[in-house]
Protein backbone atom coordinates (compact mmCIF):
# COMPACT_ATOMS: atom_id res chain seq x y z
CA UNK A 1 0.00 0.00 0.00
CA UNK A 2 1.22 3.45 -0.76
CA UNK A 3 1.29 6.47 1.28
CA UNK A 4 0.57 8.57 -1.49
CA UNK A 5 -3.22 8.64 -2.57
CA UNK A 6 -3.97 9.71 -6.08
CA UNK A 7 -7.64 10.04 -7.47
CA UNK A 8 -8.70 9.06 -10.01
CA UNK A 9 -7.00 5.75 -11.22
CA UNK A 10 -7.99 6.18 -14.49
CA UNK A 11 -9.49 9.90 -16.59
CA UNK A 12 -10.73 10.35 -19.94
CA UNK A 13 -11.27 13.19 -21.10
CA UNK A 14 -12.21 14.90 -24.46
CA UNK A 15 -9.32 17.95 -25.75
CA UNK A 16 -11.95 20.44 -24.36
CA UNK A 17 -12.49 19.31 -21.24
CA UNK A 18 -11.52 20.63 -17.84
CA UNK A 19 -10.53 18.02 -15.30
CA UNK A 20 -8.70 17.68 -12.17
CA UNK A 21 -6.28 15.10 -10.57
CA UNK A 22 -5.85 14.89 -6.61
CA UNK A 23 -2.93 13.82 -4.54
CA UNK A 24 -3.01 13.37 -0.93
CA UNK A 25 -0.46 12.79 1.50
CA UNK A 26 -0.37 12.72 5.57
CA UNK A 27 3.48 11.97 6.04
CA UNK A 28 4.07 15.76 7.18
CA UNK A 29 6.26 15.75 4.09
CA UNK A 30 7.63 19.24 2.99
CA UNK A 31 8.26 18.47 -0.86
CA UNK A 32 5.53 17.68 -3.66
CA UNK A 33 5.82 16.56 -7.20
CA UNK A 34 4.41 15.51 -10.25
CA UNK A 35 5.86 13.31 -12.49
CA UNK A 36 4.81 12.38 -16.06
CA UNK A 37 5.10 9.03 -17.58
CA UNK A 38 4.72 7.54 -20.99
CA UNK A 39 5.49 4.07 -21.54
CA UNK A 40 8.55 2.11 -21.15
CA UNK A 41 10.10 5.92 -20.43
CA UNK A 42 11.07 6.57 -17.07
CA UNK A 43 9.12 9.77 -15.06
CA UNK A 44 9.76 12.81 -16.27
CA UNK A 45 9.41 15.72 -13.70
CA UNK A 46 7.01 18.22 -14.36
CA UNK A 47 6.32 20.51 -11.10
CA UNK A 48 7.86 20.43 -7.56
CA UNK A 49 6.60 22.48 -4.46
CA UNK A 50 8.12 22.85 -1.35
CA UNK A 51 6.57 24.20 1.82
CA UNK A 52 3.46 24.95 -0.45
CA UNK A 53 5.07 27.15 -2.79
CA UNK A 54 6.04 26.48 -5.93
CA UNK A 55 9.73 25.67 -6.71
CA UNK A 56 10.09 24.06 -10.15
CA UNK A 57 7.70 24.44 -13.14
CA UNK A 58 10.06 21.96 -15.73
CA UNK A 59 8.72 24.55 -18.75
CA UNK A 60 5.31 22.71 -18.74
CA UNK A 61 2.68 23.90 -20.91
CA UNK A 62 -0.05 26.09 -19.46
CA UNK A 63 -2.74 23.52 -19.89
CA UNK A 64 -1.30 21.78 -16.78
CA UNK A 65 -2.00 24.15 -13.75
CA UNK A 66 -0.61 22.99 -10.73
CA UNK A 67 -2.16 23.76 -7.38
CA UNK A 68 -0.96 23.14 -3.76
CA UNK A 69 -3.83 24.18 -1.17
CA UNK A 70 -2.32 22.71 1.99
CA UNK A 71 0.76 20.29 2.57
CA UNK A 72 -1.05 17.29 2.60
CA UNK A 73 -2.76 18.33 -1.05
CA UNK A 74 -2.06 18.54 -4.07
CA UNK A 75 -3.46 19.07 -7.72
CA UNK A 76 -3.23 19.77 -11.15
CA UNK A 77 -5.47 21.07 -13.65
CA UNK A 78 -6.38 20.23 -17.08
CA UNK A 79 -7.63 22.02 -19.74
CA UNK A 80 -7.58 21.91 -23.15
CA UNK A 81 -5.38 18.68 -23.48
CA UNK A 82 -3.81 16.95 -26.40
CA UNK A 83 -4.20 13.48 -27.26
CA UNK A 84 0.06 13.16 -26.46
CA UNK A 85 -0.58 14.24 -23.04
CA UNK A 86 -2.37 10.99 -22.67
CA UNK A 87 0.06 9.14 -20.03
CA UNK A 88 0.50 8.18 -16.21
CA UNK A 89 1.01 11.17 -14.25
CA UNK A 90 2.58 10.31 -10.83
CA UNK A 91 2.51 12.37 -7.63
CA UNK A 92 4.87 12.13 -5.11
CA UNK A 93 6.44 13.43 -1.71
CA UNK A 94 9.37 13.48 0.32
CA UNK A 95 10.26 14.73 3.41
CA UNK A 96 12.89 17.13 1.77
CA UNK A 97 14.96 17.51 -1.52
CA UNK A 98 17.08 15.17 -0.42
CA UNK A 99 15.07 12.23 0.69
CA UNK A 100 13.65 9.30 -0.82
CA UNK A 101 10.27 9.98 -3.11
CA UNK A 102 7.24 8.33 -1.97
CA UNK A 103 5.17 7.70 -5.30
CA UNK A 104 1.68 7.19 -5.65
CA UNK A 105 -0.42 4.54 -7.89
CA UNK A 106 -0.94 6.79 -10.06
CA UNK A 107 -3.81 8.61 -12.29
CA UNK A 108 -3.57 7.07 -15.72
CA UNK A 109 -4.86 9.55 -18.39
CA UNK A 110 -6.18 9.47 -21.95
CA UNK A 111 -7.24 11.98 -23.58
CA UNK A 112 -9.20 11.42 -26.61
CA UNK B 1 21.49 19.43 -18.03
CA UNK B 2 22.20 16.79 -15.60
CA UNK B 3 21.75 12.59 -17.20
CA UNK B 4 21.97 9.52 -15.52
CA UNK B 5 22.78 6.78 -18.27
CA UNK B 6 21.52 3.50 -17.41
CA UNK B 7 22.25 0.10 -19.06
CA UNK B 8 21.39 -2.33 -20.20
CA UNK B 9 17.55 -1.17 -21.72
CA UNK B 10 16.41 -4.73 -21.29
CA UNK B 11 17.53 -8.11 -19.26
CA UNK B 12 15.97 -11.49 -19.91
CA UNK B 13 17.31 -13.80 -17.47
CA UNK B 14 16.55 -17.43 -16.51
CA UNK B 15 14.72 -18.13 -12.78
CA UNK B 16 18.24 -18.53 -10.84
CA UNK B 17 20.33 -16.33 -12.57
CA UNK B 18 22.01 -13.18 -11.64
CA UNK B 19 21.14 -9.82 -12.83
CA UNK B 20 23.32 -6.68 -12.68
CA UNK B 21 22.25 -2.99 -13.91
CA UNK B 22 24.51 0.15 -14.32
CA UNK B 23 23.88 3.81 -13.96
CA UNK B 24 26.65 6.28 -15.42
CA UNK B 25 27.23 9.96 -14.51
CA UNK B 26 29.16 12.45 -16.65
CA UNK B 27 29.14 14.59 -13.01
CA UNK B 28 29.86 13.62 -10.17
CA UNK B 29 26.50 13.30 -7.39
CA UNK B 30 25.79 13.66 -4.37
CA UNK B 31 24.23 10.72 -3.84
CA UNK B 32 21.86 7.83 -6.11
CA UNK B 33 18.61 6.54 -5.96
CA UNK B 34 17.20 3.74 -6.70
CA UNK B 35 13.73 2.53 -7.89
CA UNK B 36 12.02 -0.89 -8.96
CA UNK B 37 8.49 -0.13 -10.94
CA UNK B 38 6.35 -3.61 -11.46
CA UNK B 39 4.45 -3.70 -14.76
CA UNK B 40 1.52 -1.71 -14.54
CA UNK B 41 2.48 -0.30 -10.75
CA UNK B 42 4.43 2.78 -9.28
CA UNK B 43 8.42 3.35 -8.75
CA UNK B 44 8.87 2.39 -5.31
CA UNK B 45 11.96 3.13 -3.64
CA UNK B 46 14.75 0.96 -3.33
CA UNK B 47 17.94 2.41 -1.45
CA UNK B 48 19.69 5.71 -0.91
CA UNK B 49 23.89 5.54 -1.49
CA UNK B 50 25.47 9.16 -0.42
CA UNK B 51 29.30 7.95 0.19
CA UNK B 52 31.98 6.98 -2.27
CA UNK B 53 32.49 3.51 -2.86
CA UNK B 54 29.42 2.45 -0.67
CA UNK B 55 28.05 -0.71 -0.87
CA UNK B 56 24.64 -1.78 0.60
CA UNK B 57 22.85 -5.34 0.91
CA UNK B 58 19.33 -6.04 0.78
CA UNK B 59 18.75 -9.95 0.67
CA UNK B 60 19.54 -10.81 -2.48
CA UNK B 61 19.82 -6.79 -3.89
CA UNK B 62 23.37 -5.89 -3.61
CA UNK B 63 23.97 -1.52 -4.17
CA UNK B 64 27.15 -0.02 -4.90
CA UNK B 65 28.45 3.49 -5.51
CA UNK B 66 31.35 4.20 -7.20
CA UNK B 67 34.83 5.61 -6.01
CA UNK B 68 34.43 8.62 -7.92
CA UNK B 69 30.57 8.73 -6.99
CA UNK B 70 29.84 8.89 -10.70
CA UNK B 71 28.35 5.48 -11.16
CA UNK B 72 26.69 2.98 -9.15
CA UNK B 73 25.08 -0.54 -9.92
CA UNK B 74 22.37 -3.20 -8.45
CA UNK B 75 22.82 -6.58 -8.76
CA UNK B 76 20.35 -9.25 -7.74
CA UNK B 77 22.05 -13.04 -7.06
CA UNK B 78 19.54 -16.30 -8.16
CA UNK B 79 16.84 -14.03 -9.68
CA UNK B 80 13.05 -15.15 -8.85
CA UNK B 81 10.06 -14.07 -11.01
CA UNK B 82 9.37 -11.71 -8.06
CA UNK B 83 12.25 -9.79 -9.22
CA UNK B 84 10.34 -8.34 -12.53
CA UNK B 85 10.05 -4.70 -13.19
CA UNK B 86 11.62 -2.16 -14.40
CA UNK B 87 14.53 -0.51 -11.84
CA UNK B 88 15.28 3.25 -12.09
CA UNK B 89 18.27 5.15 -10.94
CA UNK B 90 17.84 8.75 -9.88
CA UNK B 91 20.48 11.38 -9.20
CA UNK B 92 19.90 14.58 -7.84
CA UNK B 93 19.94 17.15 -10.58
CA UNK B 94 21.22 20.85 -10.87
CA UNK B 95 18.37 22.58 -8.63
CA UNK B 96 17.76 21.07 -5.35
CA UNK B 97 14.18 18.96 -6.02
CA UNK B 98 15.18 17.93 -9.47
CA UNK B 99 15.80 14.15 -9.47
CA UNK B 100 16.73 13.13 -12.77
CA UNK B 101 15.76 9.31 -13.66
CA UNK B 102 17.63 7.17 -15.84
CA UNK B 103 16.12 5.30 -18.34
CA UNK B 104 15.55 2.29 -16.41
CA UNK B 105 16.64 -1.35 -16.98
CA UNK B 106 13.45 -3.65 -17.49
CA UNK B 107 14.39 -7.37 -16.09
CA UNK B 108 12.08 -10.28 -17.12
CA UNK B 109 12.60 -13.60 -15.42
CA UNK B 110 11.85 -17.13 -17.11
CA UNK B 111 10.42 -19.21 -14.53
Amino acid sequence: DTEVTQTPKHLVMGMTNKKSLKCEQHMGHRAMYWYKQKAKKPPELMFVYSYEKLSINESVPSRFSPECPNSSLLNLHLHALQPEDSALYLCASSQDYHGELFFGEGSRLTVL
Amino acid sequence: GQQVMQIPQYQHVQEGEDFTTYCNSSTTLSNIQWYKQRPGGHPVFLIQLVKSGEVKKQKRLTFQFGEAKKNSSLHITATQTTDVGTYFCAGPGANAGKSTFGDGTTLTVKP
